[in-house]
């Protein structure tokens, strides 16, 4: 079963509304990155929050960890016809080394 | 991605064929990873490495093998291709040490196995 997971699995929105996705895991982790992924396209890094902190913000993005619930969201304020793409949370449990484990991925689309 | 390369794009290929897939990067970054993406099941890791000749096995590893005698090059082997490693792969790279930071990917390869 995937370390991560992602819901919903697909949104669809109007363009300037936000955008918010969920991810659970199921084990304790050393970070939780969030990557995009166009279609046809490698993943792009957006966003990495420690165990140890609770929310970051990006741009327009603002990453939330709740580790006792093994829970994170990702917003994505005022959402653009270019924010279209698929959204992967992933854990990283290692301390020494890294090995991120992906979700299923959210597919995100804005109607403009 | 700028930094990381992969090749080739794409690849068909017949079962029981021998394929070899390539990733380089000019980041001199030491983590190297392979994943395939398929649909239903996200990304998962086939194979990693954390430094010349030293690599190891994801969660997906049967019927792949990997080689990275140069810190550039990260090489996925398929040995005897079948139709199930019909999937897109993608490389990936990260700095050592910097567990804080992010992967970068390449383009992914896009392998069909008739």
């Amino acid at each position: 079963s995937q370390q991560g997971e992602e819901d919903p699995q697909a949104l669809s929105i109007q363009e300037g509304e936000n955008a918010t996705m969920n991810c659970s895991y199921k084990t304790s982790i050393n970070n939780l990155q969030w990557y995009r992924q166009n279609s046809g396209r490698g993943l792009v890094h957006l966003i990495l929050i420690r165990s140890n902190e609770r929310e970051k913000h990006s741009g327009r993005l603002r990453v939330t960890l709740d580790t006792s619930k093994k829970s994170s969201s990702l917003l994505i304020t005022a959402s653009r016809a270019a924010d279209t793409a698929s959204y992967f949370c992933a854990t990283d449990r290692r301390t020494s080394g890294s090995r991120l484990t992906f979700g299923e991925g959210t597919q995100l689309t804005v109607n403009p | 991605d700028a930094g990381i390369t992969q090749s080739p794009r794409h690849k068909v290929t017949e079962t029981g064929t021998p394929v070899t897939l390539r990733c380089h990067q000019t980041e001199n970054h030491r983590y190297m990873y392979w994943y395939r993406q398929d649909p239903g099941h996200g990304l998962r890791l086939i194979h990693y490495s954390y430094g010349v000749k030293d690599t190891d096995k994801g969660e997906v590893s049967d019927g792949y093998s990997v080689s990275r005698s140069k810190t550039e090059d990260f090489l996925l082997t398929l040995e005897s291709a079948t139709s199930s490693q019909t999937s897109v792969y993608f490389c990936a790279i990260t700095e050592w040490g910097a567990l804080n930071y992010g992967y970068t990917f390449g383009s992914g390869t896009r392998l069909t196995v008739v």
